[in-house]
Parts: C-alpha cells; sequence; structure tokens
C-alpha cells in the first residue's frame, strides 16, 4: 500500500512552454502533498505544501507564479512549470500524507520526474 | 530553521563490513526522523521511521537510532552488500504546527559497497 506515482517520468521541453507534472496516491487519500526538488548530488528542497481545495504554501524564494500547483482532488496534486528556461530543468519529486495517518507523519514518495528544458 | 547534516558526504566499504551513516540536526524539537535510500536517478525508498518518542527502530539489517538532546541519529546497515549501494538520506520532520509534514533534508550519503 501507500503507493505514489508521477507522470511523466520524463520530459523534455523548449524554453518558453510549459509542463505540467502529476502526482497521484494510488491508494489512499491525501490532504496534503509536498512538492521536491533535487540539483544534481544535491538534496530535495521543498517548494510547497499543496493542500487539498486551497491554494498552496510557497517556501521562501519559489515563485508561485512560475511553479503552479493544484490539488483538486484528494489523490491528485499538479504541478505546472510555466515559461520554462534551462535552469528550471532538474528533477521534480512529489509526496503525499495518509489523511488517515496523522500520527505517524510519515510520507509517502513518487518516483520523480526529470524535466529537461532545453 | 532546522538544519540537517549528514556526514560523511561520501563512503566507501567491501562487502560483509558494517555501515555507519551519521545524521545531525540543529532544533531538537523534531516529531520525527526519516530515513530514505535513492538509487541514481530515482525517488525515494523510505527504509525507517522513528518517531520523537522512540529511541531506535530496526527493519532486518537496518537499525536506526535517535538522539533528541544531542540532535543526532545514526542509520547502521549490517553485514553490507553490494546492492545496499546507494545515497542515504535523513529527514526531519519539525514540530510547529504551522509545518504540518514539513521535512527538512539532510544532504545525503553516497555510500559504495564494493565485492
Amino acid at each position: 500500500g501507500a503507493v505514489v506515482s508521477q507522470h511523466p517520468s520524463r520530459v523534455i521541453c523548449k524554453s518558453g512552454t510549459s509542463v505540467k507534472i502529476e502526482c497521484r496516491s494510488l491508494d489512499f487519500q491525501a490532504t496534503t502533498m509536498f512538492w521536491y526538488r533535487q540539483f544534481p548530488k544535491k538534496s530535495l528542497m521543498l517548494m510547497a505544501t499543496s493542500n487539498e481545495g486551497s491554494k498552496a504554501t510557497y517556501e521562501q524564494g519559489v515563485e508561485k507564479d512560475k511553479f503552479l500547483i493544484n490539488h483538486a482532488s484528494l489523490t491528485l496534486s499538479t504541478l505546472t512549470v510555466t515559461s520554462a528556461h534551462p535552469e528550471d530543468s532538474s528533477f521534480y519529486i512529489c509526496s503525499a500524507r495518509d489523511r488517515q495517518d496523522r500520527a505517524s507523519g510519515e510520507q509517502y514518495f513518487g518516483p520523480g520526474t526529470r524535466l529537461t528544458v532545453t | 530553521k532546522q538544519e540537517v547534516t549528514q556526514i560523511p558526504a561520501a563512503l566507501s566499504v567491501p562487502e560483509g563490513e558494517n555501515l555507519v551513516l551519521n545524521c545531525s540536526f540543529t532544533d531538537s524539537a523534531i516529531y520525527n526522523l526519516q530515513w530514505f535510500r535513492q538509487d541514481p536517478g530515482k525517488g525515494l525508498t523510505s527504509l525507517l521511521l522513528i518517531q520523537s518518542s522512540q529511541r531506535e527502530q530496526t527493519s532486518g539489517r537496518l537499525n536506526a537510532s535517535l538522539d533528541k538532546s544531542s540532535g543526532r541519529s545514526t542509520l547502521y546497515i549490517a553485514a553490507s552488500q553490494p546492492g545496499d549501494s546507494a545515497t542515504y538520506l535523513c529527514a526531519g520532520r519539525l514540530m510547529t504546527t504551522d509545518s504540518w509534514g514539513k521535512f527538512q533534508f539532510g544532504a545525503g550519503t553516497q555510500v559504495v559497497v564494493t565485492p
């Protein structure tokens, strides 16, 4: 159980275009999902917290107009990178918390999406 | 702000040796700490989750300890195997109510186990 999927696993897009990444909790409901970014050989950096039915909370330094987050249902959150530039190329990982498990606080991570902007 | 540090950054051991990976955090108001494994180009696999009220967790060859007072957690991997080669990340979850579930990750320890 507790599986999180991401789609696509890899995407290449041209500068100036937008790309959408989906994060789904497959066998549980997630009121809260998190989006991370990882640079090569670096750790994960939290970008934003996505809450079902409300606006996302962005970390300091993350442009909310560039990284649009929508959490329309209890099993789906999307991250849209708008007007992508080569410096947006990175590995994006989402995680989700099971709404029925508020005690342990465990997060379940997706397999990640490799974005390359040419 | 919680700072999480992992030492060493890289580690190479021969097969069969025990691995000791260290994680330190600056804020003792930690709710829990989780250890992950990441293979190259892949997502994270959760290994062990230790709640702040616990001192250690064990799963097979893996044992993780947590000492809140000293701000440290240690992951032990017994009798290492080449398949244990990966990057190991620790992440501390903050206790403040306005950051429910927010993790602060360390930079990771890259482990290579040679046959």
